[in-house]
């Protein structure tokens, strides 16, 4: 099983602040299925980027993905405050989905 | 629009069975996979299994194996997850999500709005 762990844990940025979320993989992942999601309070995931680098329909230019190999990035280029919730990056290999466990973007 | 709806809330005991279902609408359900994901309170996502409704084919994660069913009647567009004698440690948000794939690349989306199964005595 490909394990995927999230860095940091949480960050703490103000708006209009650049973040940077980092997620590598225990063995190298076909970047076509690296994909992270959104999810806030209360919420359900949210598809933000398919394909390590595809903004998902909807998805402001804002949010941008990219890397390959064990490791991948998401970076917000300037927050707004509902960019502020839970992100996870996810993939598919071997026939199977693994989750990150979560990196928490905080106000600071 | 594609949309998923899960079924409501359920407040069960240990040992009782359960199953709760996802509905989708906008598309052909029949045609896309549909995922599980159980998220436990406080924690990450954790994914379960996929059905493809089409002809029921179904694949688990190996630490789901044995633990839950899903299944789906495409027939009234639904999915299910269930389970035949619950614990406390089940008590979990448990997400259905369409896979949708494009060409050596998938994805879930959209999400359903998540039921919430507590099991306690």
């Amino acid at each position: 099983e490909i394990v995927l762990t999230q860095s940091p844990g949480t960050l703490s940025l103000s708006p209009g602040e650049r973040a940077t979320l980092s997620c590598r993989a225990s063995q190298s992942v076909n970047s076509r299925y690296l994909a992270w999601y959104q999810q806030k309070p209360g919420q359900a995931p949210r598809l933000l980027i398919y394909g390590a680098s595809n903004r998902a329909t909807g998805i402001p230019d804002t949010f941008s993905g990219s890397g390959s190999g064990t490791d991948f990035t998401l970076t917000i280029s300037r927050l707004e405050p509902e960019d502020f919730a839970v992100y996870y990056c996810q993939q598919y290999g071997s026939s199977q989905y693994t989750f990150g466990q979560g990196t928490k973007l905080e106000i600071k | 629009e594609v949309q998923l709806v899960q079924s409501g809330a359920q407040v069960k005991k240990p040992g009782e069975s359960l199953k709760i279902s996802c509905t989708g609408s906008g598309y052909s359900f029949s045609s896309y996979w549909i995922g599980w994901v159980r998220q436990m309170p406080g924690k990450g996502l954790e994914w379960m299994g996929i059905i493809y409704p089409g002809d029921s084919d179904i694949r688990y994660s190996p630490s789901f194996q044995g633990q839950v069913t899903i299944s789906a009647d495409k027939s009234i567009n639904t999915a299910h997850l269930q389970w035949s004698s619950l614990k406390a440690s089940d008590t979990a948000m448990y997400f259905c999500a369409r896979l949708n794939v494009d060409t050596d690349s998938n994805w879930f989306d959209p999400w359903g709005q998540g039921t919430l199964v507590t099991v306690s005595s």
